[in-house]
């Protein structure tokens, strides 16, 4: 089977810096991706891990280790906008993306 | 430019009877993948579409079926629907081609999504 754990759910202050972890157990690895969504909202792509270490998108960073199948994302200087469930998913756009449970992020003044 | 959009955004049905969506994808992509996300999960996919032909299924009955267009577009079809139905279904479009051109991840678009619900 497949399976992904992340958190349900983080809260932090503006300004604040978050990490949230994803550990993954799959048949096959293409990858550790990352989507934010708003309520009602469609998911958007935040960052993309192929190989093993960090990646930086500005206030988001995400990275990899394939040999302890873990994965982070971490968001710095928190702002109310960012407050979100956040995907992490095995597999990138050529492939099926199969999703973690979401953790919910709630920032507050 | 478009993105990918979705119609209808919501739909409400009874059981036993069944139901089409639709989806564009963004411009320039050749790659349709259905999701379905019930309320605070995760989307699971459903299957995709590449050359209008289903590339790869995940775990879904074969009540799920799709169709993919010349022009890319895709509807998803769901016979019989049970309550359990009830969710929102998101499409997704990529390029395949472009990932096969560069061997570099592009990232998936998603749609609003069509919020189905079953009574």
């Amino acid at each position: 089977g497949q399976s992904l754990e992340q958190p349900s759910e983080v809260t932090a202050v503006e300004g604040a810096i978050v990490q949230i972890n994803c550990t993954y157990q799959t048949s096959g690895f293409y990858g550790l991706s990352w989507y934010q969504q708003h309520d009602g909202g469609a998911p958007t792509f935040l960052s993309y891990n192929g190989l093993d270490g960090l990646e930086e998108t500005g206030r988001f960073s995400s990275f990899l280790s394939r040999s302890d199948s873990y994965g982070y994302l971490l968001l710095q200087e928190l702002q109310m906008k960012d407050s979100a469930s956040y995907f992490c998913a095995v597999g990138q756009a050529g492939t099926a993306l199969i999703f973690g449970k979401g953790t919910t992020l709630s920032v507050s003044s | 430019d478009a993105g990918v959009t979705q119609s209808p955004t919501h739909l409400i049905k009874t059981r036993g009877q069944q139901v089409t969506l639709r989806c564009s994808p963004k411009s320039g992509h050749d790659t349709v993948s259905w999701y379905q996300q019930a309320l605070g999960q995760g989307p699971q996919f459903i299957f995709q579409y590449y050359e209008e032909e289903e590339r790869q299924r995940g775990n879904f009955p074969d009540r799920f079926s799709g169709h993919q267009f010349p022009n890319y577009s895709s509807e998803l079809n769901v016979n019989a629907l049970l309550l359990g139905d009830s969710a929102l279904y998101l499409c997704a479009s990529s390029s395949l081609q472009g990932v096969r051109a560069t061997g570099v991840n592009t990232e998936a678009f998603f749609g609003q999504g069509t919020r189905l619900t079953v009574v």
